[in-house]
């Protein structure tokens, strides 16, 4: 079975510092990973996906991750922070069932 | 615009009673998902669909039951044997995967239940 680890329960920045969120995977075969973010009471919206090809993957506004695999990683990541960016982010990684098993969710807080 | 439609945004349920959590898209989607999100468990899987008339158990699926008469539907109702409901509720699409590329999910708004 597939599993998500998200080591960070909260992760702090300041505005305009660079960020990384952290995200280790364990499945058999391939993995096809993606990062969502969430918003208070809102639901998941797709930030990006890695399925095969290039290991830095860019995403919608301005993130992207690294796809690491003999490290079993795909940390999310962002050159320069804003106030905008926090929220909960959650890393997922698609089953056999096309479901997504997701991890626990970091909390980012961007502070001005 | 296209997008999947979860109603009630809040619900409650009283002791013994069912309620049904409705989930509507208008993506053409094929598969459909419930998700029940809980404070620091990220989360996890109830049902899903990937065709009308057919659907399967996620992870969690005691005390739940869905149904898929329709492309566009898929309602989850919560029984009375779901002891611990009170969750955050979260409906999913996805369409059919292209070549080299898996389609990411959509997701509704959600509806939270609580108990009275």
């Amino acid at each position: 079975a597939q599993s998500v680890a998200q080591p960070e329960d909260q992760v702090n920045v300041a505005e305009g510092n660079p960020l990384t969120v952290k995200c280790t995977y364990s499945v058999s075969g391939n993995p096809y990973l993606f990062w969502y973010v969430q918003y208070p009471n809102r639901g998941l919206q797709f930030l990006l996906k890695y399925i095969t090809g290039d290991n830095l993957v860019k995403g919608s506004y301005g993130f992207e991750a690294e796809f690491n695999k003999s490290q079993t990683s795909f940390h999310l990541k962002k050159p320069s922070a804003l106030v905008s960016d926090s929220a909960l982010y959650f890393c997922a990684v698609r089953g056999v069932r096309r479901a997504l098993t997701f991890g626990s969710g970091t909390r980012l807080q961007v502070q001005p | 615009d296209g997008g999947i439609t979860q109603s009630p945004k809040y619900l409650f349920r009283k002791e013994g009673q069912n309620v049904t959590l409705s989930c509507e898209q208008n993506l053409n989607h094929d598969a459909m998902y419930w998700y029940r999100q809980d404070p620091g468990q990220g989360l996890r899987l109830i049902y899903y669909s990937q065709i009308v008339n057919d659907f399967q158990k996620g992870d969690i699926a005691e005390g739940y039951s869905v149904s898929r008469e329709k492309k566009e539907s898929f309602p989850l109702t919560v029984t009375s044997a779901q002891k611990n409901p009170t969750a955050f509720y979260l409906c999913a699409s996805s369409g059919p995967d292209r070549t080299n590329s898996n389609q990411p999910q959509h997701f509704g708004d959600g509806t939270r239940l609580s108990i009275l």
